[in-house]
């Protein structure tokens, strides 16, 4: 089993509508976990951060975390075309200073 | 201007050769990482360094080599021994383990 597992799409969704990007994780102790969005032949740029169960909302996007059952989402209101882009789901492990582990990423296409 | 800077930016290798890739920061970060993407994956870890003059390797680093000379700078050896290097190269920098981390533009290395 992958330690981070993102769905695999790619998911098209029409512009106004809520887009859903979902991440799980193997490793219960994980205490943080990010969100990236990485437009093609760019890097990584951070969009959320949430480290506390439940919901973090910062303008159109909101994080959801349920450590109980290993899952981070990534809800994305009003897409736009814009977001069209790879979304990438991070986890640090516990106990490891050193690195984020990562999914292999969601490609979200935005239909005009 | 406070950042990541990667260079080159595109960079090819011949056969047998040695290639450095640079990254160099201004933000006063302890921690740095070398990232490694191939086509449709996430990243993968190559190297980190927490503290000048130390590092450690990550998951994928024979073939690699990098040094910690100096807190700014953490540059990343690709040796004849890589096999298969052509790939998306990226730094990546944080002040503090539990914060996320922030991405330079990235190199593209290719073999010739």
């Amino acid at each position: 089993q992958k330690e981070v597992e993102q769905n695999s799409g790619p998911l098209s969704v029409p512009e106004g509508a809520i887009a859903s990007l979902n991440c799980t994780y193997s490793d219960r102790g994980s205490q943080s976990f990010f969100w990236y969005r990485q437009y093609s032949g760019k890097s990584p740029e951070l969009i959320m951060f949430i480290y506390s169960n439940g919901d973090k909302e910062d303008g159109r996007f909101t994080a959801q975390l349920n450590k109980a059952s290993q899952y981070v989402s990534l809800l994305i209101r009003d897409s736009q075309p814009s977001d069209s882009a790879t979304y990438l789901c991070a986890v640090k492990p516990p106990g490891s200073a050193r690195q984020l582990t990562f999914g292999s990423g969601t490609q979200l296409t935005v239909l005009p | 201007d406070g950042g990541i800077t990667q260079s080159p930016k595109y960079l090819f290798r011949k056969e047998g050769q040695n290639v450095t890739l640079s990254c160099e920061q201004n933000l006063n970060h302890d921690a740095m990482y070398w990232y490694r993407q191939d086509p449709g994956q996430g990243l993968r870890l190559i190297y980190y360094s927490q503290i000048v003059n130390d590092f450690q390797k990550g998951d994928i680093a024979e073939g690699y080599s990098v040094s910690r000379e100096k807190k700014e700078s953490f540059p990343l050896t690709v040796t004849s021994a890589q096999k298969n290097p052509t790939a998306f190269y990226l730094c990546a920098t944080t002040g503090d383990s539990n914060q996320p981390q922030h991405f330079g533009d990235g190199t593209r290395l290719s073999i010739l």
